[in-house]
């Protein structure tokens, strides 16, 4: 079984729409992160969790909101879904609390927002 | 926002050949250096960190190396195989925000058999 998860892996969805991406990990790391790719631009940083009390804000959270549910667990949520939200998003998880600590990515989900 | 850059942003090179590309990061505040594989349809996956100026890694045929002073780092590969092609990341880490990276654009690489 996959360490980190996410679901759904694919999902079409309309603007307007509400959308939650999900993450699971079995890893037992407290750090997670949500990332999206986008083609030329890398990986940017949306929002990073270091516990279920803990949310910080990446370098494009505007149109995004987290929940850390448990430390297994770490849910991005698009509000209210635009075009340019259309990405590949990615999961991460990393132990400890040194960014020296590799991260353990999950699939990706490919969202495509119309 | 820091500024991570990665160049060439694409190459093709013959099976066999050896290539080399680099990453360029702020010189200050310098804490990590990462370099992660990413190939299609998969996750990135963790190559080397390094956090000293004159780190070198290497993993078989991959080798990378760090010069923090002037804010570099160059990832070599030796020999090119076909199951190189990957996208090769690197991700900086500073002493500001110790808990996160920055990663770059990505060097995109096709060796050709």
């Amino acid at each position: 079984d996959a360490d980190v998860t996410q679901t759904p892996r694919n999902r079409i969805t309309k603007t307007g729409k509400r959308i939650m991406l999900e993450c699971s990990q079995t890893k037992g790391h407290d750090r997670m992160y949500w990332y999206r790719q986008d083609p030329g631009l890398g990986l940017r940083l949306i929002y990073y969790s270091f516990d279920v009390k803990d949310i910080n804000k990446g370098e494009i959270s505007d149109g995004y909101s987290v929940s850390r549910q448990a430390q297994a667990k770490f849910s991005l949520s698009l509000e209210s879904a635009i075009p340019n939200q259309t990405a590949l998003y990615f999961c991460a998880t990393a132990p400890g609390r040194s960014s020296y600590n590799e991260q353990f990515f999950g699939p990706g989900t490919r969202l495509t927002v119309l | 926002i820091l500024n991570v850059e990665q160049s060439p942003q694409s190459l093709h090179v013959q099976e066999g050949d050896s290539t080399n590309f680099t990453c360029s990061f702020p010189s200050s505040n310098f804490y990590a250096l990462h370099w992660y594989r990413w190939e299609t349809a998969k996750s990135p996956e963790a190559l080397f960190v390094m956090t000293l100026n004159g780190d070198e890694k290497k993993k078989g045929r991959i080798s990378a190396t760090l010069n923090t002073k002037e804010g570099y780092s160059y990832l070599y590969i030796k020999g090119s195989q076909p199951e190189d092609s990957a996208t090769y990341l690197c991700a900086f880490g500073n002493s500001g925000g110790y808990q996160k990276v920055t990663f770059g654009t990505g060097t995109k690489l096709q060796v050709i058999p």
